[in-house]
């Protein structure tokens, strides 16, 4: 089955506590991409990456870091995590980076105290 | 780079109701543009899209338009029914990075 499958689901971390979030596409797809999501403020990009080893910031970019070694796996990393961060993250991807829809995974819900 | 605006940030219609969504942007080399729906607790999902050769495209009770000169692009839904009920997403995509608007949360009561 075609899907952009993230790990874990929730977590619960403490503030400075290293963490990645883990995020792998089945479909070939070129292009992947980071969003968080906070109420009222819709999805807010983070990272892209347009193919292996070719990353850039997004909008929100401060406190993240991504890494994009093989096609399929775009890991989001926060290398010392503060309260600010508690959101709803998704990671996406698609075919490319023209006109083709994204494919969301299942979402990582991240508490940091 | 691209400003995406959604309005109404909240639309509440009865079932068997049309709803409207609209989106304006700001990038005229903006070309694409998918509208997702997000249902409580679940991930977006690609519903629509539309391309900028196109005026109008539709999808039994879905339909987009869109006007290039006027940069705006819209969501009708007909008929609604309390599955509509959602989160929508308008985006406009031009170079690289797909711009999102900020979200209509669409209930439907039956």
């Amino acid at each position: 089955e075609a899907q952009v499958t993230q790990n874990p689901r929730y977590l619960i971390t403490v503030t400075g506590k290293k963490l990645t979030v883990t995020c792998s596409q089945n479909m070939n797809h070129e292009y992947m991409s980071w969003y968080r999501q906070d109420p009222g403020l819709g999805l807010r990009q983070i990272y892209y990456s347009m193919n292996v080893e070719v990353t850039d910031k997004g909008d929100v970019p401060e406190g993240y870091k991504v890494s994009r070694k093989e096609k399929r796996n775009f890991p989001l990393i926060l290398e010392s995590p503060s309260p600010n961060q508690t959101s709803l993250y998704f990671c996406a991807s698609s075919l490319t980076a023209g006109d083709s829809p994204l494919h969301f995974g299942n979402g990582t819900r991240l508490t940091v105290t | 780079g691209e400003n995406v605006e959604q309005h109404p940030s909240t639309l509440s219609v009865q079932e068997g109701d049309s709803a409207v969504i609209k989106c304006t942007y700001s990038d005229s080399a903006s070309n694409y543009f998918p509208w997702y729906k997000q249902e409580l607790g679940k991930r977006p999902q690609l519903i629509i899209d539309i391309r900028s050769n196109v005026g109008e495209k539709k999808d039994q009770r879905i339909a987009v338009t869109l006007n290039k000169t006027a940069k705006h692009f819209s969501l009708h839904i007909t008929e609604t029914q309390p599955e509509d009920s959602a989160v929508y997403f308008c985006a406009a995509k031009g170079s690289y990075i797909p711009t999102f608007g900020r979200g209509t949360s669409l209930i439907v009561h039956p």
